[in-house]
C-alpha cells in the first residue's frame, strides 16, 4: 500500500486569495489525481496529474483555477487560485499503480473560504 | 456516462446486526469496483477491492459480492460495532484507460449501543 501525506491539513482563507495543497507520497506512484469534495457531497475527480507534463482536467475544472504540477513520480500540488466561499471543500490527493490495483486516498485537506 | 448511486442514504442500526449497504452502477463495463470507509472530516481508507472478473471479496467482518451484468454491488458488515460508524462509499474504475474513479453518493451508517 501507499502512504500518502496532505498538507495543510486544514486552513481558513480570505476570499480572492489562492491556497497551495501538497501531495507526498512514500513511493513512486504512476498516476497521481486530484478529488474535490463538496460538503455532503461525494467525490469529485478535477484533474490527473501528469509527472513532466501538463495535467488533464475534467470538464468543469481548468488550469487556470486549479493549476497542478507534478515534478516527479512521489510529489504533486494543487493550487486553488482566486478563491470564493465556494471552493470551500475538502480536496483529496490519490494515487494508483496502473493495472488494477488498489487506489489510495490522502487525508484531505479541509479549506474554508471566508 | 457512469453514474453510481447508493442506496440508502443513511442507515441507523443497533449494535450487533448485521449491515447491507446497496451500490448500483449504470455501465458494466467496468474494470474493479472499491468500497471505502470515510470518518467524519477525513481522508478515504480503502476496504475491499473487486475485480471485474471476481463475485465476491471478504476481508474480517467485510464481505463485498459484485454482479457486473445487473450493475450492481453490496457491502455486508456482519455484527455491527459503534466503530463501524462513518460514510461508506462504493466507486467504480472504468474498463477504458486510467484509473479514475467514480464515486457514488455514500451511505452514512450509524451504529448506536
Amino acid at each position: 500500500s501507499a502512504v500518502i501525506s496532505q498538507k495543510p491539513s486544514r486552513d481558513i482563507c480570505q476570499r480572492g486569495t489562492s491556497l497551495t495543497i501538497q501531495c507526498q507520497v512514500d513511493s513512486q506512484v504512476t498516476m497521481m489525481f486530484w478529488y474535490r469534495q463538496q460538503p455532503g457531497q461525494s467525490l469529485t475527480l478535477i484533474a490527473t496529474a501528469n509527472q513532466g507534463s501538463e495535467a488533464t482536467y475534467e470538464s468543469g475544472f481548468v488550469i487556470d483555477k486549479f493549476p497542478i504540477s507534478r515534478p516527479n513520480l512521489t510529489f504533486s500540488t494543487l493550487t486553488v487560485s482566486n478563491m470564493s466561499p465556494e471552493d470551500s471543500s475538502i480536496y483529496l490527493c490519490s494515487v494508483g499503480t496502473g493495472g488494477a490495483d488498489t487506489q489510495y486516498f490522502g487525508p484531505g485537506t479541509r479549506l474554508t473560504v471566508l | 456516462k457512469q453514474e453510481v448511486t447508493q442506496i440508502p442514504a443513511a442507515l441507523s442500526v443497533p449494535e450487533g446486526e448485521n449491515l447491507v449497504l446497496n451500490c448500483s452502477f449504470t455501465d458494466s463495463a467496468i474494470y474493479n469496483l472499491q468500497w471505502f470507509r470515510q470518518d467524519p472530516g477525513k481522508g478515504l481508507t480503502s476496504l475491499l477491492l473487486i475485480q471485474s472478473s471476481q463475485r465476491e471479496q471478504t476481508s474480517g467482518r467485510l464481505n463485498a459480492s459484485l454482479d457486473k451484468s445487473s450493475g450492481r454491488s453490496t457491502l455486508y458488515i456482519a455484527a455491527s460495532q459503534p466503530g463501524d460508524s462513518a460514510t461508506y462509499l462504493c466507486a467504480v474504475r472504468p474498463a477504458a484507460a486510467g484509473n479514475k474513479l467514480t464515486f457514488g453518493g455514500g451511505t452514512r451508517v450509524l451504529v448506536k449501543p
